[in-house]
């Protein structure tokens, strides 16, 4: 079955400390994204890909780092710059927004990975 | 800028209750509206979509009209179960600039037995 697959489902960061999140697609989408989701609030942009090695920072992208290597990958790497990691990460892509058949297609999400700090 | 807002949470309702979650947008353009809905501990799932004005979307006894003139794109069932107990997040997305979905922040709803 096609899907987004994100890993691991729970994460723990240490103080000074990088960690990544995984992100892989098998939809054969374009578009991939990553938001952040706080308690009691809706989700906020960290970074976004529209095409291989190619990404542009989103709402909150400080203290965040993305690759795009591979269509079908796009980590995310919280780095020690941010301050306030804990948090519920969503990834999610998409077909390119265009014309006609393609024009607003809906985002599909992972199940999400919940970083905490020890 | 682009915004959605909700009406705040939590809502409580009993089974075969009626469901009404608001949500008004703005936007520049011509936006698709977009209701999704996070059960607890996992990822979002599309419920239905809009993608002009005056279109209904529609799926598993959820309904939403996109209606221009009140740039409004609420939710509705016309009988809940215990099952629909989850956070819904309204949102839109444009053609324009970036295309980013903007989120709503969110309304959590609770169906009581």
């Amino acid at each position: 079955d096609g899907g987004i697959t994100q890993s691991p489902k729970y994460l723990f960061r240490k103080e000074g400390q990088n960690v990544t999140l995984s992100c892989e697609q098998n939809l054969n989408h374009d578009a991939m994204y990553w938001y952040r989701q706080d308690p009691g609030q809706g989700l906020r942009l960290i970074y976004y890909s529209q095409i291989v090695n190619d990404f542009q920072k989103g709402d909150i992208a400080e203290g965040y780092s993305v690759s795009r290597e591979k269509k079908e990958s796009f980590p995310l790497t919280v780095t020690s710059a941010q301050k306030n990691p804990t948090a519920f990460y969503l990834c999610a892509s998409s077909l390119l927004p265009g014309q006609g058949f393609y024009s607003n297609q809906p985002q599909h999400f992972g199940d999400g990975t919940r970083l905490s700090i020890l | 800028g682009n915004s959605v807002t909700q009406m705040e949470g939590p809502v409580t309702l009993s089974e075969e209750a009626f469901l009404t979650i608001n949500c008004t947008y703005t936007a520049t353009g011509y936006p698709s509206l977009f209701w999704y809905v996070q059960y607890p501990g996992e990822g979002l799932q599309l419920l239905l979509k809009a993608t002009k004005a005056d279109d209904k979307g529609s799926n598993k006894g959820f309904e939403a009209t996109y209606r221009k003139e009140t740039t409004s794109f609420h939710l509705e069932k016309g009988s809940v179960q215990v099952s629909d107990s989850a956070v819904y997040f309204c949102a839109l997305r444009t053609l324009q600039g970036a295309q980013k979905l903007v989120f709503g922040q969110g309304t959590r709803l609770t169906i009581n037995p």
